[in-house]
């Protein structure tokens, strides 16, 4: 199994300003991913960020917007970028970990943005 | 193009009775199949992985290729177990990004 932690849990931000979300999973993993959960809806990701390559990045979703760094095996970060309110959202990392061939995900608790 | 459907939104069943969270997919490879529990306050976790083909807590989930679903069942429901349910599909070719349904939030009732 893995252990992600994430911070911030929560912030509130102002239109225009930008946060930087961390990522710390307590082993090292190749994959990582981030995910968005809108109010009410379901998750979507946002990007791959494999350690050793550029982040890939989902149809609607682009680097100006989510910079992402993977600095090494155990750490990523997801910057949300001049935020408006249609940003506010919770933002989750997620870690793949092999597990009996094939891999598991597992999630951080999660950041709760709202942006004014 | 991979698709994970959950026709329930919401399912409301008494303390005791059988429940069944339907999952359907559409996928023309082989995915990994996945059910993730996310309970009050907490962070999402797995519950259920097909290639396991194990009972945790109770739920069971088979692998139906032919009618492309991956049903997650327990028979009989406690009323820890309500929270939101994912069904969710994972394969190579997306990088092995998880796809997830739209959930089913399911409350046990006493």
């Amino acid at each position: 199994s893995a252990v992600i932690s994430q911070k911030p849990s929560r912030d509130i931000c102002q239109r225009g300003t930008s946060l930087t979300i961390q990522c710390q999973v307590d082993s090292q993993v190749t994959m990582m991913f981030w995910y968005r959960q809108q109010p009410g809806q379901s998750l979507t990701l946002i990007a791959t960020a494999n350690q050793g390559s550029e982040a890939t990045y989902e149809s609607g979703f682009v680097i100006d917007k989510f910079p992402i760094s993977r600095p090494n095996l155990t750490f990523s970060t997801l910057t949300v970028s001049n935020m408006s309110p249609e940003d506010s959202s919770i933002y989750l990392c997620s870690a793949r970990v092999a597990s009996g061939g094939r891999g598991i995900q597992y999630f951080g608790a999660g950041t709760r943005l709202s942006v004014l | 193009a991979q698709r994970v459907t959950q026709p329930e939104k919401l399912l409301s069943v008494f303390k005791g009775a059988p429940v069944e969270l339907k999952c359907n997919y559409s996928y023309s490879g082989s995915p990994e199949l996945f059910w993730y529990v996310q309970y009050s306050r907490q962070r999402l976790q797995l519950l259920l992985r097909h290639i396991s083909r194990e009972s945790i807590k109770g739920f069971t989930a088979d692998l139906n290729k032919g009618e492309t679903s991956f049903h997650l069942k327990k028979p009989f429901a406690q009323e820890e177990d309500s929270a939101m349910y994912y069904c969710a599909l994972s394969n190579s070719n997306s990088g092995y990004a998880l796809n997830f349904g739209k959930g089913t939030s399911l409350l046990v009732t006493p």
